[in-house]
Parts: C-alpha cells; sequence; structure tokens
C-alpha cells in the first residue's frame, strides 16, 4: 500500500546542532509535501511545506528538501535549540488530504 | 490566530455508550477533519469535511460518524463506543478545498478518550 514513513522513530541531537529528519514516500501522485511538528500535550503544528514541482524551500531556521528522483524528503532545523524538542511528522497532501507519516522524535541534549 | 478548540480534554465512557466529541474553529475555514492518534500508527483519518452539511470517509471511518450543521463546528460520533476506540482524537481546519490552503491545518489540542 501507499505510505509515507520515516527513518529514525528517534533522533537525539547536541543543543546548537543542526538537525535532520528524513522521510521516505511512495505516491508521486502527491500534490504538497508538509511537515508538522507536535509538542507534548498539544496538535500538530504546521511548519513548512513544499510544492511537488520544487526541490528545495527554505523558512525560519528551518529547511525543506524534496528530492523526487528516490522519493526522499528531509526536515533541517538550523541551531537546535530546546524548544525544538517534538515529534516532527512528514505528510504528503494530495486531493485535499493530508496522509501522515509516522512520526520522529526530536531529542535535545544538553 | 486560528483556534480550533476541542469540548474535553479527557474523557472515560463504558462500552456500548454514545459519544460526542465537539470541534468548534474560529476562522471560518471551510474544511474540517476528525483523526486519531495511536502510538506507533501516527495520525490517521476518520471523516472530513468541506462545507456544511457535507461529509466524506477517511481511511478509517468504521464505527464513527459526524455531523456538521454549522459552518464552525463538526461533531464526531461514536455511536457504541468500544474499547478499541480508546485513543487521543484530534481535530483539524483549514481554507478552501483546491490548493496549497488545504494542507496548512490548524490543529485542536485534542481529546483523550477512555474506553472502559
Amino acid at each position: 500500500g501507499e505510505s509515507v514513513g520515516l527513518h529514525l522513530p528517534t533522533l537525539s541531537v547536541q543543543e546548537g546542532d543542526n538537525s535532520i529528519i528524513n522521510c521516505a514516500y511512495s505516491n508521486s501522485a502527491s500534490d504538497y509535501f508538509i511537515w508538522y511538528k507536535q509538542e507534548s500535550g498539544k496538535g500538530p503544528q504546521f511548519i513548512i511545506d513544499i510544492r511537488s514541482n520544487m526541490d528545495k524551500r527554505q523558512g525560519q531556521r528551518v529547511t525543506v528538501l524534496l528530492n523526487k528522483t528516490v522519493k526522499h524528503l528531509s526536515l533541517q532545523i538550523a541551531a537546535t535549540q530546546p524548544g525544538d524538542s517534538a515529534v516532527y511528522f512528514c505528510a504528503e497532501g494530495r486531493d485535499d488530504k493530508i496522509i501522515f507519516g509516522k512520526g520522529t522524535r526530536l531529542h535535545i541534549l544538553p | 490566530d486560528v483556534k480550533v478548540t476541542q469540548s474535553s480534554r479527557y474523557l472515560v465512557k463504558r462500552t456500548g455508550e454514545k459519544v460526542f466529541l465537539e470541534c468548534v474553529q474560529d476562522m471560518d475555514h471551510e474544511n474540517m477533519f476528525w483523526y486519531r492518534q495511536d502510538p506507533g500508527l501516527g495520525l490517521r483519518l476518520i471523516y472530513f469535511s468541506y462545507d456544511v452539511k457535507m461529509k466524506e470517509k477517511g481511511d478509517i471511518p468504521e464505527g464513527y460518524s459526524v455531523s456538521r450543521e454549522k459552518k464552525e463546528r463538526f461533531s464526531l460520533i461514536l455511536e457504541s463506543a468500544s474499547t478499541n476506540q480508546t485513543s487521543m482524537y484530534l481535530c483539524a481546519s483549514s481554507l478552501s478545498a483546491g490548493g496549497q490552503d488545504s494542507y496548512e491545518q490548524y490543529f485542536g489540542p485534542g481529546t483523550r478518550l477512555t474506553v472502559t
């Protein structure tokens, strides 16, 4: 079946370092790819998205890269801070619906 | 700021009870969604709605129904709660269908439902 998945369930990063969270997808028909952040006790929060006709998009301290050849998506967080500690979900947007991956927990080391 | 509120943060119900989960958004969004979130399974779409009185099945609609009588309110109904419906339920809303805005969903804080 079609799915959106993540390579690692947990990622530990030293505070101040850059974080890279990876994601694989299988459906090349998706229009958009999105990253959501979910902090403990809260609902997911939109971070950034990228259209399928782009390969890179930057936001504030975050960059999303899309490699359609290998169906790979990544989220890069620059200068990781304690407030970045959360579960990150990659997701595919298709037909106005979102299909979420299972999430990666980002753990910040002091 | 968009605000999506859910009627309860925690709910405990007995098997067989009828359960109503309410969701309200204050940004005049056309789209509203109900998900459940379970460890290891991520978020799974139960039902969604593009407009008042309109509903579409998501990936796991069995055992659930929904109601959207007003644009700002989307209710999830468990007709006869079962223990396998113990989960975190998340409501979301987004702007109109047909484009990038559809994928920027705003989520409520969630309702943790326990069915005993």
